[in-house]
């Protein structure tokens, strides 16, 4: 089965400054992932998807991800941290081609300071 | 576009009760829709995928008979969790996939907020 592993359960970080939100995977093939963002009474929010493409995956909001397979990673990196941006981030790996099967990490909270 | 509510967003119950929450999708068909739960400061995880018209699978270890999941249209799907205990206190979430165009995506509702007295 596959799983994800969000190593940090709490980043902070200062409004400015870069944000890096770690995700290890476990897979035993090529696999889908996926970032989710979760705001306060709001549906989650689909940040970014690798599919076995490019490696190097952009998002919204400036976000992006590298698919690391030598280091079963995906982390999501952002240069420069806005206030708004203070949530609740989810590694997501998927079971099939369809996306159906997601499997969840246990989420990571992004505290932003002024 | 692709918006997913729920209702309610939050809910009281007694224990022994049964309580209703509904799924829609508001601009967008969707064929399959998804039950996850989320406990505190956890991940979400999935409890039954449902095909419109059809019966929902359920994940290994959810009591279908405790938590009954109709899709009887494309926009819209209901768990009903009957007989709630305190246990089944939790955050529920739904998502649905739009097909359209091969986009395989899952767009999520906000959830709803279940305590069982």
């Amino acid at each position: 089965a596959q799983s994800v592993t969000q190593l940090d359960s709490h980043v902070s970080v200062s409004e400015g400054t870069p944000v890096l939100l770690r995700c290890n995977y476990s897979s035993s093939y090529s696999p889908s992932l996926f970032w989710y963002v979760q705001h306060p009474n709001k549906g989650l929010q689909l940040l970014l998807k690798y599919t076995s493409a490019a490696t190097l995956v952009k998002g919204i909001n400036g976000f992006e991800a590298e698919f690391k397979k030598s280091e079963t990673s995906f982390h999501l990196t952002k240069p420069s941290a806005h206030m708004s941006d203070a949530a609740e981030y989810f590694c997501v790996v998927s079971e099939d081609t369809g996306f159906q099967k997601l499997v969840f990490g246990t989420g990571t909270r992004l505290l932003v300071s002024p | 576009g692709a918006v997913v509510s729920q209702h309610p967003s939050w809910v009281i119950c007694k224990s022994g009760t049964s309580v209703k929450i509904e799924c829609r999708s508001l601009d967008f068909q969707a064929t399959t829709m998804f039950w996850y739960r989320q406990f505190p400061k956890q991940s979400l995880m999935l409890m039954a995928t449902s095909n419109e018209g059809s019966k929902a699978t359920y994940e290994q270890g959810v009591e279908k008979d405790k938590f009954l999941i109709n899709h009887a249209s494309l926009t819209l799907s209901t768990l009903t969790v009957t007989s709630a205990h305190p246990e089944d206190s939790s955050f529920y979430i739904c998502s649905a996939m739009d097909f359209r165009g091969a986009i395989y995506e899952q767009y999520f509702g906000p959830g709803t907020r279940l305590t069982v007295t």
